[in-house]
């Protein structure tokens, strides 16, 4: 079962914008994750987010978690043409132990030149 | 510092034959996972093991078995290859297995298998 579900499924912009992806669960979580997978390659963790936290930066990069509406979203300022990805939000079942993540669908973002 | 190694990098199979497909990690991490990534889809966790010496059932263990050998390897095993079980497979591995989902896992650049 998927517990993130991203939105929206595809996103294509110029390079310069800003991309917006959001990620949305079903059940109570402690964490939320962020991840980003290069065509053809592993996944590349972004970004950790705690359930008690509202916002949080790392370089162009802009998580924000509202737990009421179990929702995150993931921004990117001033995109580059190496922001094209397919990017991913995963969660844990509540305080589960077993890091048994769940992974959304993705969204694939191409940012062209 | 490669941090996680799968091998072969791409694979093709009968169905009904067999193959273990290899994961080494050299961050000294406790936790192993394997994941399977099919077109349009996230990934879905087969099996994964949250220290050395345990082993669990992720989301799809159905078809596969594990062995985590030592505290870097950990490997995946298809008995009987079937068409379904085309995908692409990735390793992961992590500090721990952390608590609801504390901990990053780092992944390995995956196996892509096409069964006949």
């Amino acid at each position: 079962s998927q517990q993130g579900e991203e939105d929206p499924q595809a996103l294509s912009i110029q390079e310069g914008e800003n991309a917006t992806m959001n990620c949305s669960y079903k059940t109570s979580i402690n964490n939320l994750q962020w991840y980003r997978q290069n065509s053809g390659r592993g996944l590349v963790h972004l970004i950790l987010i705690r359930s008690n936290e509202r916002e949080k930066h790392s370089g162009r990069l802009r998580v924000t978690l509202d737990t009421s509406k179990k929702s995150s979203s993931l921004l990117i300022t001033a995109s580059r043409a190496a922001d094209t990805a397919s990017y991913f939000c995963a969660t844990v079942h509540g305080s589960s132990n077993t890091g048994k993540l769940i992974f959304g669908q993705g969204t694939t973002l191409q940012v062209k030149p | 510092n490669a941090g996680v190694t799968q091998t072969p990098k791409f694979q093709v199979l009968k169905t009904g034959q067999s193959m273990t497909l290899q994961c080494a990690q050299d961050m000294n991490h406790n936790s192993m996972y394997w994941y399977r990534q099919d077109p349009g889809m996230g990934l879905r966790l087969i099996y994964y093991s949250a220290s050395e010496g345990t082993t669990d059932k992720g989301e799809v263990p159905n078809g596969y078995n594990v062995s985590r050998l030592n505290k870097r390897e950990f490997s995946l095993r298809l008995e009987s290859a079937a068409p379904s079980q085309t995908s692409v497979y990735f390793c992961a591995s992590s500090v721990t297995a952390g608590t609801g989902g504390s901990q990053p896992q780092h992944f390995g650049d995956g196996t892509r298998l096409s069964i006949l």
